[in-house]
């Protein structure tokens, strides 16, 4: 089936520079979208990659490689508010359907 | 901005009960989506819709039915609910925002089976 991977956990200080890796599986694969969802809250729209490349948004950038069938989220200028967990989701088939990753949990530390 | 509302937040029911959780979106999108939310286990899809009356089977719809009979409401049905089915639900409408394309979730409704 489809599947997504990437870390469980993450931890880095403010200011800093932190990356979250996704890597996934290629049959159907339409494109790479992050979410992010703070403790207790609902996962919200962070970015979407359909082709390869760097997108950015604010501190937040995001980037996709189809032939390494593997993308990530890059988060700068940390703030204590950037801990929660994110989310990479995968489109296929056009279909609309997202499959999620298990999801890596960010903490920012002082 | 889209808005999609679940009708609970919190939900305790007892083993055995048929439980229905309601999501409603504000704007005219097809596809709508349910979701159980579990540690360790992300997000999984249980059933989804991308039109009145119609309905797909997600990656666990055992134990599970939905209801779309009117455009910005699906209705996620547990026939007869038992502990394993403890969990936050999470109902989503499919937005396209500029090009890019990303989900809508609502709050979450946290529904404990006893």
């Amino acid at each position: 089936g489809q599947s997504l991977e990437q870390p469980s956990e993450v931890t880095a200080v403010e200011g800093a520079i932190v990356q979250i890796n996704c890597t996934y599986q290629t049959s159907g694969f339409y494109g790479l979208s992050w979410y992010q969802q703070h403790d207790g809250g609902a996962p919200t729209f962070l970015s979407y990659n359909a082709l390869d490349g760097l997108e950015e948004t604010g501190r937040f950038s995001s980037f996709l490689s189809r032939s390494d069938s593997y993308g990530y989220l890059l988060l700068q200028e940390l703030q204590m508010k950037d801990s929660a967990s994110y989310f990479c989701a995968s489109f296929y088939n056009q279909g609309g359907k997202l499959i999620f990753g298990q999801g890596t949990e960010l903490s920012v530390k002082p | 901005d889209v808005k999609v509302t679940q009708s609970s937040r919190y939900l305790v029911k007892r083993t055995g009960e048929k439980v229905f959780l309601e999501c409603v979106q504000d704007m005219d999108h097809e596809n709508m989506f349910w979701y159980r939310q579990d540690p360790g286990l992300g997000l999984r899809l249980i059933y989804f819709s991308y039109d009145v009356k119609m309905k797909e089977k997600g990656d666990i719809p055992e134990g599970y039915s939905v209801s779309r009979e009117k455009k910005e409401r699906f209705s996620l049905i547990l026939e007869s609910a038992s502990t394993n089915q403890t969990s936050m639900y999470l109902c989503a409408t499919h937005l396209e925002r500029g090009g890019r394309r990303g989900y809508t979730f609502g709050s979450g409704t946290r529904l404990t089976v006893v």
